[in-house]
């Protein structure tokens, strides 16, 4: 149950827009389409961003979008806003009917 | 709305025990397989154990396998991790998670999660 690789921080200028990496293997990203995407502000419970590798919650911002290709996926935030400023993490299920998240990535809007 | 109340939490002894609890409403909560998720002061989310809506099926990470143990009682819409043998690395926000479920069947995302509690593991 190793967890899945990420970089540990990104960041970027409002307006623009980021790619954050989930990195796994076929046992997990690879293997399924249970790739999900959380924010998390310090001190305040995770939120879900994207589920099933694309698809956006109710209420999530269209300016929010996942993807994946082989045993990789990949969040992209466009038209970056200070309230975006968070740790952002990815996690799948797993062939152990287990489920892993990655290292976690810090983002920062300059 | 949905809501998740997680008690249990506090200040313990290495090697000491808690039982965890997590109350929902707002769903059918026999019918969703309930998360534990924890996180280390300043790290990252670790996934704990899940338990099936019918308690039938149960899977933990290998870090706590043999010494915590998830269970439900659907009646009490209830949700338990009971945490044995605990060591200072145990030391996080526990939270409890709903899975997501959508046209009947689970998608293995959490849609909702409660406040967290704390759980200090120390002498």
């Amino acid at each position: 149950q190793s967890a899945l690789t990420q970089p540990a921080s990104v960041s970027g200028s409002p307006g623009q827009s980021i790619t954050i990496s989930c990195t796994g293997t076929r046992s997990d990203v690879g293997g399924y389409n249970y790739v999900s995407w959380y924010q998390n502000h310090p001190g305040k419970a995770p939120k879900l961003m994207i589920c099933e590798v694309s698809n956006r919650p109710s209420g999530v911002s269209n300016r929010f979008s996942g993807s994946k290709s082989g045993n990789t996926a990949s969040l992209t935030i466009s038209g970056l806003q200070a309230e975006d400023e968070a740790d952002y993490y990815c996690s799948s299920y797993t062939s152990s009917s287990t489920w892993v998240f990655g290292g976690g990535t810090k983002l920062t809007v300059l | 709305q949905v809501q998740l109340v997680e008690s249990g939490g506090g200040v313990v002894q290495p090697g000491r025990s808690l039982r965890l609890s997590c109350t929902a409403s707002g769903f059918t909560f026999s019918h969703i397989s309930m998360h534990w998720v924890r996180q280390a002061p300043g790290k990252g989310l670790e996934w704990v154990a899940v338990i099936t809506y019918n308690g039938s099926n149960k899977y933990y990470a290998d870090s706590v396998k043999g010494r915590f143990t998830i269970s439900r009682d659907n009646s009490k819409n209830t949700v338990y991790l009971q945490v044995n043998s605990l060591r200072p690395e145990d030391t996080a926000v526990y939270y409890c998670a709903r899975e997501g479920v959508r046209d009947g069947y689970h998608k293995g995302f959490f849609d909702y999660w409660g406040q967290g509690m704390l759980v200090t593991v120390s002498s």
